[in-house]
Parts: structure tokens; C-alpha cells; sequence
């Protein structure tokens, strides 16, 4: 089955950085691979996700790469703000008709400093 | 946006006793809906999937007669923790998708403490 493996599993930077978490999936038929954002006490909120037809896919600071080849994408995200402070969740499943079976990462839990 | 609520949003129980928690969508249809577990500081792992009309499909290792999900309509599922013991103390989150090609949205999860 799947795997999906994320690092780091912490990241700390200063406000105006940029943060980068990145993502490897075992399965290559996998082909849809979102990103979600989860505060404290609450559920995971979708942030950007990408198919695999695509190898980059940007919305405003925040944007997803993705390479099938070496099997793994990140995130990026640009000029961070304390708001930004959260753990990010990567997943990964064979496809939108197939999210029952999105296979998430171990999280990654960012720090922006003022 | 897609909306996904999900109630109570803390709950404190006995052992022993049945806890009900329950996921709308509340600006689409949701044909299908998921429920995850998430330890602390740990990944979501799902749990099982609910189909409206039809039982739950669950993932290895969940006990099915444990954790009762139930899809009676389009908008509506629900997750009943039966005779809950403190090692089922976690945080449940629903998620729904507005069509089968869109995204799936979280609601805000459940934290139940069983004491």
C-alpha cells in the first residue's frame, strides 16, 4: 500500500521566510496529492492540492511542486506570517475518485517567529 | 465554499457509556463521508468510510461493532463509540467531498475524553 513519508517534522523560521516541507510517496500510481493546514482544536483545512498531470501549481504564497519521476513534492511557502504557524498534513491517493483511501504524512508543525 | 460541521466538538463520558457524534454537510450533497482518528501529535488515519444508504466500509483493524457509523441521508453521518473505554479517548474528524471529483473537506473534529 501507500506510504507517505514528510519532513521535517518541525520547522521554525522568522517571519517574511519562506518555509519549505516536503513529501515521498511509495506508490506510483498515486496521482493526486493535496495539502491541508491544521490549527489547534480543529480539523484540516485544504490548502492546495496538484494531479499529476502537473508539476507545479501556485495560489498566491503558498505553491506545491511535484516531481512523479523521483516520487515526491513539496510545499513552499513564501514570505511567512505568524498566521502561518500550524501543522501541515501532506497526502496522497490514486486519485479524487479515490480520497477514501488518502494516505497522509506524519505532519509537519511550523513556527513563524515575528 | 464546501462546509462540513461536525458535533459536539468536545464530549466527556464515562467508561462504559456510548457516545454519538455527528457530521453534516451543510451546503452540498455527500454521497460518501469519512471518519478519521488522530492521536496527539500524530497523522490522521481513517477509520472507515460512510456511504449513504449502504453500511460503512472500515479499515483493518477497526472494530466495526465498536465504532457504529450510520449515513442515513445525503447530509448526514453519524459515529456512535460504543461502550467507551479511556484508551478510545482521541480526536475524531468527519470530512465529506462535494462531488466524487472535488476535494475532501474536513469539519472541525470531536475531542472525546474517556474517563
Amino acid at each position: 500500500g501507500e506510504n507517505v513519508e514528510q519532513h521535517p517534522s518541525t520547522l521554525s523560521v522568522q517571519e517574511g521566510d519562506s518555509a519549505v516541507i516536503k513529501c515521498t510517496y511509495s506508490d506510483s500510481a498515486s496521482n493526486y496529492f493535496p495539502w491541508y493546514k491544521q490549527e489547534l482544536g480543529k480539523g484540516p483545512q485544504l490548502i492546495i492540492d496538484i494531479r499529476s498531470n502537473v508539476g507545479e501549481k501556485k495560489d498566491q504564497r503558498i505553491a506545491v511542486t511535484l516531481n512523479k519521476t523521483a516520487k515526491h513534492f513539496s510545499l513552499h511557502i513564501t514570505e511567512t506570517q505568524p498566521e502561518d504557524s500550524a501543522v501541515y498534513f501532506c497526502a496522497a491517493s490514486r486519485g479524487l475518485m479515490d480520497t477514501d483511501k488518502l494516505i497522509f504524512g506524519t505532519g509537519t508543525r511550523l513556527q513563524v517567529f515575528p | 465554499g464546501a462546509v462540513v460541521s461536525q458535533h459536539p466538538s468536545w464530549v466527556i463520558c464515562k467508561s462504559g457509556t456510548s457516545v454519538k457524534i455527528e457530521c453534516r454537510s451543510l451546503d452540498f450533497q455527500a454521497t460518501t463521508m469519512f471518519w478519521y482518528r488522530q492521536f496527539p501529535k500524530q497523522s490522521l488515519m481513517l477509520m472507515a468510510t460512510s456511504n449513504e444508504g449502504s453500511k460503512a466500509t472500515y479499515e483493518q483493524g477497526v472494530e466495526k461493532d465498536k465504532f457504529l457509523i450510520n449515513h442515513a441521508s445525503l447530509t448526514l453521518s453519524t459515529l456512535t463509540v460504543t461502550s467507551a473505554h479511556p484508551e478510545d479517548s482521541s480526536f475524531y474528524i468527519c470530512s465529506a467531498r462535494w462531488t466524487e471529483n472535488s476535494p475532501l473537506h474536513f469539519g472541525n473534529g470531536t475531542r472525546l475524553t474517556v474517563t
